[in-house]
Parts: structure tokens; sequence; C-alpha cells
């Protein structure tokens, strides 16, 4: 069936290091990806997203990229900051339904 | 802030009983969609609504019902409640049907004992 999954469920990284986030997922059909910040008593808040025809995409300093022959995805933080401590979490989505993975928990040790 | 408000904020029930949630949408959206999460774990999508109709479905049991009225908020309905649907009920606006950006509200924590 279905299912978006990550490989690590926590990460905890100093302040000013760049974090990576990882994710796997099974269905090739899906139209995008992407990426959840989920902070303690909220819902999840979009970060960044990639289209399935893309393999990369920046923010601000965020980076997502898209291996689809290994069906891998993953989200960089560059500079992490204490304020980036939260769950992350990947989606994919097809007509608009978003199935999520499990989630990363990332600590920022100052 | 995304303007998706839900009420209430926290929500104790009993096995056996039934409970509602509430969802306002982000102005201009049509659609809204309705998730479970539990403690630990991502999101799970039980349905969407748009224009007042069902738009898709998961793997939820009759039980969990909905409804989107005419200014586009919305009402979750869970009936015959069980231990299990102790968590976060999320709810998200997004333009239109089909359209991946979703916005979330903060949630409704259930708990069932």
């Amino acid at each position: 069936g279905e299912s978006v999954g990550l490989h690590l469920p926590t990460l905890s990284v100093q302040e000013g290091d760049n974090s990576i986030i990882n994710c796997a997922y099974s269905n090739s059909a899906s139209d995008y990806f992407i990426w959840y910040k989920q902070e303690s008593g909220k819902g999840p808040q979009f970060i960044i997203d990639i289209r399935s025809n893309m393999d990369k995409r920046q923010g601000q300093r965020v980076t997502v990229l898209l291996n689809k022959t290994v069906k891998h995805l993953s989200l960089q933080i560059a500079a992490t900051q204490p304020g980036d401590s939260a769950v992350y979490f990947c989606a994919e989505t097809t007509g608009g339904k978003l199935i999520f993975g499990q989630g990363t928990e990332l600590s920022v040790k100052p | 802030e995304t303007g998706v408000t839900q009420s209430p904020t926290h929500l104790i029930k009993t096995r056996g009983q039934q409970v509602t949630l509430r969802c306002s949408s982000q102005s201009g959206h049509n659609t809204v969609s309705w998730y479970q999460q539990a403690l630990g774990q991502g999101p799970q999508f039980i349905f969407q609504y748009y224009r007042e109709e069902e738009n898709g479905r998961g793997n939820f049991p009759p039980r969990f019902s909905g409804l989107q009225f005419p200014n586009y908020s919305s009402e979750l309905n869970v009936n015959a409640l069980e231990l299990d649907d102790s968590a976060l009920y999320l709810c998200a606006s997004s333009l239109d049907r089909g359209r991946y950006e979703q916005y979330f509200g903060p949630g409704t924590r259930l708990t069932v004992t």
C-alpha cells in the first residue's frame, strides 16, 4: 500500500550546524512532496514542496532534494537555529490528499 | 497565522459517547480536510469536503462522519467513541479541491476514557 516513512525518529544538532532529515516514499504516482514543521501544540506548518518532475528546490535556509530512482526525499536546513526545534514530517500528495510519514523530531542544542 | 480555527481546544469524553468537532476554514477556501494524529505519529487522512460534498475518504469507519456548511466551515462527528480515538484532530483548508497547499488549524485534542 501507499506509505511515506522516515529513516530517523530523532535528530540532535548543534546550533549553527546543518541538519538533514530523510524520508522514503513508495508511491511513484505522487504529484508533489511536501515538508511540514510541527511545533508542540500547533498544527503542521508548510515549509517547502517539490514537484515530482524536479530534483531540487531551495527556499530560505531550506533545500529539498528528491531522488526518484531510490524514492528518497530529504530536507536540508542550513545554520540550524533553536527555533527550528520541532517535529518534521514529509508528505506526498495525489489529487489533494496528503499522506504523512511518522515524523522526525529535531532538537537543536545551543 | 493561517486563519484556520478549531474548537474546542481540548475535550474529554467517555467510551461510547459521541463528539462533534468544529473547524472554520481560511477565508476564500472552499475545501476542508480532516486528519487524525495519534501521539508520535503523522496525521492520517480522514476525509475531505468540497462545496458541502464529501470528496474523498481515508480508511476510517462510518462512525466518523462530517459536514460542510455553505460558509465552508466544517464539522467532524465521531459516534460510539473508542479508546483508540484519543488523538489530535486536525482540520486543514485549501483554496480548491486537488490543491495540495493545505493550511492547518491548531487541532482539537480528544481524550477518550
